[in-house]
């Protein structure tokens, strides 16, 4: 059975810093991994998927690594804003499901 | 372009009452659907999914049930709804191994 496990679970930083979110899963078979935002009280939004085969993505300010054998992938966020307060989930997806973590809480300062 | 969209958004609901939410997805043919809920303060939890119409796997044990009755139209029911079935469900689809897209979700309050 997947678990997935993201580290912080919750920052606090000033506006400006570069943020690593780390997440972890135990069942290396996948096909791809997503990492979502969600706003409070809102669905999610897709921001990123790495494909197994691949080692990182990149969307703006947003790179996401994947180190499938290891079973960690990364979400790093350059020189944040205040609009990037939210809850940020990683979900690997393997067979026909996606597990998800339970998210790292981000604050950002302004 | 694909579109999913979910219903109602809020509901508020008496114990022992049924359920009956609904999703619909536009512009794909054929795709996985998820029902996921969020406990406040919690992580999601895949309920159900479904990878064809009348095909629905269970992931876990509760008073809930789901229906693929038509290819792009997921259902989520319960015939008597208990106060532990409060939180924010989220239904979403995917293409099978690519991206997967959540609606905007329903907040189930019961009372």
């Amino acid at each position: 059975k997947q678990e997935v496990t993201q580290i912080p679970a919750a920052l606090s930083v000033p506006e400006g810093e570069n943020l690593v979110l780390n997440c972890s899963f135990t069942d290396s078979a996948i096909y791809n991994l997503q990492w979502f935002r969600q706003d409070p009280g809102k669905g999610l939004t897709s921001l990123l998927l790495i494909q197994s085969s691949q080692r990182e993505q990149t969307s703006g300010r947003l790179n996401a690594s994947l180190d499938k054998s290891s079973g960690r992938s990364t979400l790093y966020i350059a020189a944040s804003q205040p609009g990037d307060s939210a809850t940020y989930l990683c979900a690997p997806q393997g067979g026909n499901k996606l597990v998800f973590g339970a998210g790292t809480i981000l604050r950002v300062k302004s | 372009s694909q579109t999913i969209h979910q219903w109602p958004a809020t509901l508020v609901q008496p114990v022992g009452s049924p359920l009956s939410l609904e999703c619909t997805v536009e512009g794909t043919s054929n795709p996985n659907l998820y029902w996921y809920r969020q406990a406040a303060g919690r992580g999601l939890q895949l309920l159900f999914y479904s990878v064809g119409i009348g095909q629905i796997s269970s992931e876990v044990p509760q008073n809930l049930s789901a229906s693929r009755p038509q290819d792009r139209q997921f259902i989520l029911s319960s015939k008597k709804l208990l106060l532990s079935d409060s939180g924010f469900y989220l239904c979403a689809w995917s293409g099978g191994g690519v991206e997967a897209f959540f609606g905007q979700g329903t907040r189930l309050t019961v009372v």
